[in-house]
């Protein structure tokens, strides 16, 4: 089973508007940390936003906030108010801390455009 | 924020030759750091864990002796694609694991290696 999904190939928002993509994962670990990266078509992974398993209070940076229902297993990004730089892959990762390491495991990726 | 390096950001070279990629964090001590494989617009591909003055860590199917890993200080790990081939051309990208960052532990990553073999 994938640990963690990220079910929206594509995605397209309007500048200036918010856009939620989703993320679910799956994992027993009682301890666990999510993370949102933004790959422009440069190919560096910019780090966004994490939320850990026992953080009561979802993420926020800026213009960027995790949605995180840890009984459903989601952890959605929320970008509001879009820019045209927002256009970019994005992935959700999942650190599970029972492992040694810390590995982090990611999703298939988003493709958000944003369009003018 | 935590800042990693990459060196080279692109190379291309003759099948049989091996390829060296040095990855760096600048304003921090990673006694982790990994490295990861990615194929065009597919997520990437954990190849192997790096820790400092032990043997790397390599994941199923990744071979040892084709991608030989080194990581010999706290700010430094090197990848060495040995007798590379057509194959082996890819997107290479490490990350650092700083303990100290936000979160507590996070990985940053560098800004990636894009390997041609000719």
């Amino acid at each position: 089973a994938q640990k963690i999904t990220q079910t929206q190939p594509g995605m397209f928002v309007q500048e200036k508007e918010a856009v939620t993509l989703d993320c679910t994962y799956d994992t027993s670990d009682q301890s666990y940390g999510l993370f949102w990266y933004k790959q422009p078509s440069s190919g560096e992974m910019i780090f966004l936003i994490y939320q850990g398993s026992y953080d009561e209070q979802n993420a926020t940076e800026g213009r960027y906030s995790l949605n995180f229902q840890k009984a459903r297993k989601s952890a959605n990004l929320v970008i509001s108010a879009s820019q045209l730089g927002d256009s970019a892959m994005y992935f959700c990762a999942m650190r599970e801390d029972s492992g040694g390491y810390n590995k982090l495991i990611f999703g298939a990726g988003t493709r958000l455009a944003v369009h003018p | 924020g935590a800042v990693v390096s990459q060196h080279p950001s692109r190379v291309i070279c003759k099948s049989g030759t091996s390829v060296k990629i040095e990855c760096r964090s600048l304003d921090f001590q990673a006694t982790t750091m990994f490295w990861y494989r990615q194929f065009p617009k597919k997520s990437l591909m954990l190849m192997a864990t790096s820790n400092e003055g032990s043997k790397a860590t390599y994941e199923q199917g990744v071979e040892k002796d084709k991608f030989l890993i080194n990581h010999a200080s706290l700010t430094l790990s090197t990848l060495t694609v040995t007798s590379a081939h057509p194959e082996d051309s890819s997107f290479y990208i490490c990350s650092a694991r700083d303990v100290g960052g936000q979160g507590g532990d996070t990985q940053y990553f560098g800004p990636g290696t894009r390997l041609t073999v000719l």
